[in-house]
Formats: C-alpha cells, sequence, structure tokens
C-alpha cells in the first residue's frame, strides 16, 4: 500500500468556521508532512512530523494547527482562515526524513469566503 | 536562502520531438527529486537523484544531476500527448526540508 488518503477533497468554510484536514497513511512512514500549494505555483512546505513530533514549523500563522495523533495520521486543524488561505493542501509522508522519497496525497482543496 | 530555479516556464513542443527541462539551485545539496503534476491532480514522484553524475531512465524521461553545477535535467524524447504536464524538480536542504522549483508546464501538441 503506497497510499495517502486525505478527508474532504474539497472544504469550503467562512473566515469564523473551524474545521479540520486529515491526513492518513499506512507505509509505516515516520515522517509526514503538510504544504500549502496556490494556484499555478509549487508547493510550499508548512510543518513536518518526525516520529510524531513536530519538527519543523515554516512560521505558519497560528490560524493553522497541526496535530500527530500517531504514526499513521496527521491533521490541521484550521480557525479564523483568511480568504487568502485558499489553496491546495497537501500531505506527504516519507520512510524516515526527507532524504526518502516524499509520497503525496491526493489534497485537499480549500476555499475560504 | 535555497533558490530553486527552473526553465523553461512553460514549454509547448510537437509530439515525436525532443527536449530538456533545466533545474538550478543555489546552494550544495546531493539530493534532487522530480515530480509530476497533472492539472488539479497530486504530485507522483519520478525520480530521485543521489549523488553527483546519477542518471535515472523511465521510458521516454531521463534525468541527471551535476552537483558540482548545481544543476539537474530532465530530457524528454521523442514526446507523446501523456507526458503533459507540470513538472517539479525539488531539492533537499536542512534535513527534513524540501525546496520545490518554478515548475514547468509542458503542453505536448499532436
Amino acid at each position: 500500500d503506497t497510499e495517502v488518503t486525505q478527508t474532504p477533497k474539497h472544504l469550503v468554510m467562512g473566515m469564523t468556521n473551524k474545521k479540520s484536514l486529515k491526513c492518513e497513511q499506512h507505509m509505516g512512514h515516520r515522517a509526514m508532512y503538510w504544504y500549502k500549494q496556490k494556484a499555478k505555483k509549487p508547493p510550499e512546505l508548512m510543518f513536518v512530523y518526525s516520529y510524531e513530533k513536530l519538527s519543523i514549523n515554516e512560521s505558519v500563522p497560528s490560524r493553522f494547527s497541526p496535530e500527530c495523533p500517531n504514526s499513521s495520521l496527521l491533521n490541521l486543524h484550521l480557525h479564523a482562515l483568511q480568504p487568502e488561505d485558499s489553496a491546495l493542501y497537501l500531505c506527504a509522508s516519507s520512510q524516515a526524513s526527507v532524504q526518502e522519497t516524499q509520497y503525496f496525497g491526493p489534497g485537499t482543496r480549500l476555499l475560504v469566503l | 536562502e535555497l533558490k530553486v530555479e527552473q526553465n523553461p516556464l512553460f514549454l509547448s513542443m510537437q509530439e515525436g520531438k525532443n527536449y530538456t527541462i533545466y533545474c538550478n539551485y543555489s546552494t550544495t545539496s546531493d539530493r534532487l527529486y522530480w515530480y509530476r503534476q497533472d492539472p488539479g491532480k497530486s504530485l507522483e514522484s519520478l525520480f530521485v537523484l543521489l549523488s553527483n553524475g546519477a542518471v535515472k531512465q523511465e521510458g521516454r524521461l531521463m534525468a541527471s544531476l551535476d552537483t558540482k553545477a548545481r544543476l539537474s535535467t530532465l530530457h524528454i524524447t521523442a514526446a507523446v500527448h501523456d507526458l503533459s504536464a507540470t513538472y517539479f524538480c525539488a531539492v533537499e536542504y536542512g534535513n527534513e526540508k524540501l525546496t520545490f522549483g518554478t515548475g514547468t508546464r509542458l503542453t505536448i501538441i499532436p
């Protein structure tokens, strides 16, 4: 199983809403990542979890809150987002670190109204 | 700060032709990845290049890495329509971080 799954596929939320994105992998990978991708731009790293601990936060605003409940799951909690946060949010995982190939999920397309 | 640049940004080519996409990066790294992204879809890993002089081939795509020149190339041979996509290179820097290139949007014309 080389699949990373993400739910939901699409999400529309208002600026006062609270929502969560979910990512799951069953490849035994110990590193998981959140990326943000705006239209026609490359993905930008947001967070890295290594062995279920947050190891990198790329100066992401606090309205984005990551959580890694266990080695297979990664969540991204959203609160008080802005319209400019509308983007494709990609989850990825790799064996142990970035020195292994990252496998990407299908993404959640987020629209903030 | 690591910068990763690709050229061209847009490439329109006829089926059957050959072409090369270039990826330049600004700081030392020994690992470079190529990904493909179809419109509205996620990223698919194509190649991992782990050392200077590395060359990988899969079908009509061949990737190479020159760490001294900080340059990687993705060569397309006898292009077919199915290769139309956006191609990203990505460079590892500092443990656990990947920086993606600007992307090359490739369109293959019948």
